[in-house]
């Protein structure tokens, strides 16, 4: 079946860098685009950007300057890198695989929440 | 961007009632919208999508509507396990955006 599970640390200092890999099961990256979303605690949701299926990548400007996604299909694994990471970024981050078709999201990881703290 | 306000934000009802929730995007999106379920522990799930379309395994229940700017969440015959936070999405252009959230207790 189809799964996604975030995974990276839960505590990054401030200035820092954010690394997070999304592992997928059930569906390749090859036939479906796989997005981040963020959540901070309490708030709502904020897109932050997609890995096309041709490995191409579109983000949210908000956040261009500082995200970067990539990918290995070979270990179906997504990976999220957000530099000069501030309080603002304490949230819980989520992969989601969308439809294909359309940028609707059918699967979820259950999100992985981050800190930022010296 | 596009702005999805999103209303109310809390909602009290009991098992049995409907309810309904606003979702009202900034400029029209025809019908790009989504909705989902949000609950503590479990994955968000997709309920609705193209305004109306229900997802494969959301119970009937649900429905929603609109299109345009306008679109609705409806809910009847309330069952404990609908009491979450529900979001609505427009995917019509990018910076896909999402409505605040509204909560749904039990009253």
């Amino acid at each position: 079946q189809v799964q996604l599970k975030e995974s990276g640390p839960g505590l990054v200092q401030p200035s820092q860098t954010l690394s997070l890999t999304c592992t997928v099961s059930g569906f390749s990256l090859t036939s479906y685009n796989v997005h981040w979303v963020r959540q901070p605690t309490g708030k709502g949701l904020e897109w932050m950007g997609v890995i096309w299926t041709g490995g191409s990548t579109d983000y949210n400007s908000a956040l261009k300057s500082r995200l970067s996604i990539s990918r290995d299909t070979s270990k179906s694994q997504v990976f999220l890198k957000m530099n000069s990471l501030q309080t603002e970024d304490i949230a819980t981050y989520y992969c989601a695989r969308d439809n294909s078709d359309s940028y609707y999201f059918d699967y979820w990881g259950q999100g992985v929440m981050v800190t930022v703290s010296s | 961007d596009v702005q999805m306000t999103q209303s109310p934000s809390y909602l009290a009802a009991s098992p049995g009632e409907s309810v309904f929730i606003s979702c009202k995007a900034s400029k029209s999106i025809s019908n790009y919208l989504a909705w989902y379920q949000q609950k503590p522990g479990e994955a968000n799930k997709l309920l609705i999508y193209s305004g109306s379309t229900l997802q494969s395994g959301t119970p009937s229940r649900f429905s929603g509507s609109g299109s345009g700017t306008d679109f609705t969440l409806t809910i009847r015959n309330l069952e404990p396990e609908d009491f979450a936070v529900y979001y609505c999405q427009q995917y019509y252009e990018k910076p896909l955006t999402f409505g605040s959230g509204t909560k749904l207790e039990i009253k």
